[in-house]
């Protein structure tokens, strides 16, 4: 079946950095994806991953490993308004997205 | 960028009334749409897979006569909430995947509240 496990909720301080882990286990693998959601709106894209590696974009970073099933989205420099749900969605063989739960990130001044 | 719009933006119905949901991809042609359904705090759910010209695909659990999809062109994708009840009360978002692209572009969501 498929399986996609976030944490929860994670707190952090203004200027600091915050890591989000995901892990997957899904029928086939066509990239992964990283997605902010503030509440009451449709989630926005962040990040790609479809190879191994690290992808920087500006302040957001995003690790897959394919043989590990496991992917990261780094948040740095944290500033107020990433307070958001972020979302991680894994592309199945069939073309579908399945999402995680969301994590939802706190900052704090 | 790629731009996709969802009509109305929220919508407030009585039980058993029929609501219909509009997806449109403004500047891009979308072989593929896809509709989800959210409910507080909780994730993304796919409802179903649509293809312009061809019958939808509904994921395990979501009644296809309750949730008519319609993808007719390239551009327009709806989803027909027929005799709503206050469970199917959610906030319904749809994106679209243009050719020979791996992202898919989110609408901003429809609120449905079903009194």
């Amino acid at each position: 079946g498929q399986n996609i496990d976030q944490p929860t909720e994670m707190t952090a301080t203004e200027g600091a950095i915050v890591q989000i882990n995901c892990t997957y286990q899904t029928s086939g693998f066509n990239g992964l994806f990283w997605y902010q959601q503030h509440a009451g709106e449709a989630p926005t894209f962040l990040s790609y991953n479809v190879l191994d590696g690290l992808e920087e974009k500006g302040r957001f970073s995003s690790f897959l490993s394919r043989s590990k099933g496991y992917s990261y989205l780094l948040l740095k420099e944290l500033q107020m308004k990433d307070s958001a749900s972020y979302l991680c969605a894994v592309r199945d063989e069939w073309g579908k997205f399945q999402f995680g739960a969301g994590t939802q990130v706190v900052v704090t001044p | 960028g790629a731009v996709v719009s969802q009509h109305p933006s929220w919508v407030i119905c009585k039980s058993g009334t029929s609501v219909k949901i509009e997806c449109r991809s403004l500047d891009f042609q979308a072989t593929t749409m896809f509709w989800y359904r959210q409910f507080p705090k909780q994730s993304l759910m796919l409802m179903a897979t649509s293809n312009e010209g061809s019958k939808a695909t509904y994921e395990q659990g979501v009644e296809k006569d309750k949730f008519l999809i319609n993808h007719a062109s390239l551009t327009l994708s709806t989803l027909t909430v027929t005799s709503a009840h206050p469970e199917d009360s959610s906030f319904y978002i749809c994106s679209a995947e243009g050719q020979g692209n791996y992202e898919q572009y989110f609408g901003p969501g429809t609120r449905l509240t079903v009194t």
